[in-house]
């Protein structure tokens, strides 16, 4: 049974538009969530996280939304840049210092951001 | 300064036989974790070391083992190997093994069993 879901596995936008990837959870121990981004040959690199204390934080063009009474999350790009296009994963966990092996990993959204 | 690095890069094995994949942190780092990704899923948690100490192991059966040396380098060992084990291997490693965000992984290792 998935934990972490991101239910789709791929989303194309133009270049300059926003671009949307969701997350939602089932386990309500969950309070500590991170995006990682991953390119193709590369290992996943750490993007953005958001604790359950926030219902927003922001980096950049890297907005992250917390609704937790739906036990949902989505990470927003504004303005999306080709250089955006990449596998976006979302990651839970009890706590933002845990052991690794509690961080639970959401099977990935593909995103093409095209010219 | 070198990121983490795994070797080798490609591998293609044959069904029973053993694996060993290679991880190098970053210098500095001292946990090392190894994860498995199967096409269309997530990595998911296999082994943690810190201190070449194990303080974590995932559901994983144990034809999986690995160890981690005096400088802080990691070997992830499977044997009897499964077509079933055919994924990208990745090794992250981190100053310490507990801040989740604190991570750097490798390139991984893409393993394929025929």
């Amino acid at each position: 049974d998935q934990q972490v879901k991101q239910n789709s596995p791929s989303l194309s936008v133009q270049e300059g538009r926003i671009s949307i990837l969701n997350c939602d959870y089932t386990n309500s121990m969950f309070d500590y969530f991170l995006w990682y981004k991953k390119y193709p040959a590369e290992g996943p690199t750490f993007l953005i996280s958001i604790s359950s204390i926030k219902d927003k934080n922001e980096d950049g063009r890297f907005t992250v939304f917390l609704n937790k009474s739906a036990k949902h999350l989505s990470l927003h790009i504004v303005p999306s840049q080709p250089g955006d296009s990449a596998v976006y994963f979302c990651a839970a966990t009890a706590g933002e210092k845990t052991s690794y092996d509690k961080v639970i990993f959401g099977p990935g959204t593909s995103l093409s951001v095209i010219p | 300064d070198a990121g983490v690095t795994q070797s080798p890069t490609h591998l293609i094995k044959t069904r029973g036989q053993h694996v060993t994949l290679r991880c190098s942190p970053i210098s500095g780092h001292k946990s090392v974790s190894w994860y498995q990704q199967v096409l269309g899923q997530g990595p998911q948690f296999i082994f943690q070391y810190y201190e070449k100490e194990e303080r974590g192991r995932g559901n994983f059966p144990d034809r999986f083992s690995a160890r981690q040396f005096p400088n802080y380098s990691s070997e992830l060992n499977v044997n009897a190997l499964l077509l079933g084990d055919s994924a990208l291997y990745l090794c992250a490693s981190s100053w310490d093994p507990v801040t989740a965000s604190g991570y750097t992984f490798g390139s991984g290792t893409r393993l394929t069993v025929v």
